[in-house]
């Protein structure tokens, strides 16, 4: 059982469409953090929420953090080609940080 | 510039043959980790090791030993390989110091590992 879920698994949209991918626990979590993921190439962050509630924004990408810091979205206003790839959530334990399964995103052109 | 190397990129063994896959980061973090990749299990920790000499079973350390016996290596060792580790396999570290896990983990390119 996955300690963080996100969803969906899969999503295959046309450019300019808007998203919204999902990442749920039952844990609370100290920070959460989103990776993108391309082939051949380990993770890279992209963004870190730490507060109750709290919004980011990088350029297209809008990240909230649940209130009750269990759940976090991502959502990309008008994708684009490249922003294809794996996106993963992970939540930062006491001495560790655990990552959801991803969402896998093409956006096709 | 700044990274965690992984050593080989790609390996194709067989059952039982030792082998040793080397991880080496130059930030001067302290905290280091292995994962393995899975379709649609996402990262999954095998060890992870808080500072020289200081290891910790993860949640799949199965099969698996590690050893930190410099602050910048953390060698993964499948003493007897079996197939159900055939998996991508990713080397991470983090700065444990100001921000503590707010800030990012630093991932190598990956390992392919093909156990037959």
């Amino acid at each position: 059982t996955q300690l963080l879920e996100q969803s969906p698994q899969f999503l295959s949209i046309q450019e300019g469409e808007n998203l919204t991918v999902y990442c749920n626990s039952s844990s609370v979590f100290s920070s959460l953090q989103w990776y993108r993921q391309e082939p051949g190439e380990g993770p890279v962050l992209l963004v870190t929420v730490v507060t109750g509630g709290e919004v980011k924004k990088l350029k297209r990408l809008t990240f909230q953090f649940g209130d009750a810091r269990k759940d976090s979205s991502l959502h990309i206003t008008a994708a684009q080609p490249g922003d294809t790839g794996l996106y993963l959530c992970a939540g930062a334990g006491n001495n560790d940080m655990r990552f959801g399964a991803g969402t896998r995103l093409t956006v096709k052109p | 510039e700044a990274q965690v190397t992984q050593n080989p990129r790609y390996l194709i063994t067989v059952t039982g043959k030792k082998l040793t896959v080397t991880c080496s980061q130059n930030m001067n973090h302290e905290y280091m980790s292995w994962y393995r990749q899975d379709p649609g299990l996402g990262l999954r920790q095998i060890y992870y090791s808080m500072n020289v000499e200081v290891t910790d079973k993860g949640d799949v350390p199965e099969g698996y030993k590690v050893s930190r016996k410099e602050k910048r290596n953390f060698p993964l060792i499948l003493e007897s390989p079996s197939p159900n580790q055939t998996s991508l396999y990713f080397c991470a570290s983090l700065s444990t110091g100001t921000g503590g896990w707010n800030q990012p983990q630093h991932f190598g390119d990956g390992t392919r590992l093909s156990i037959l």
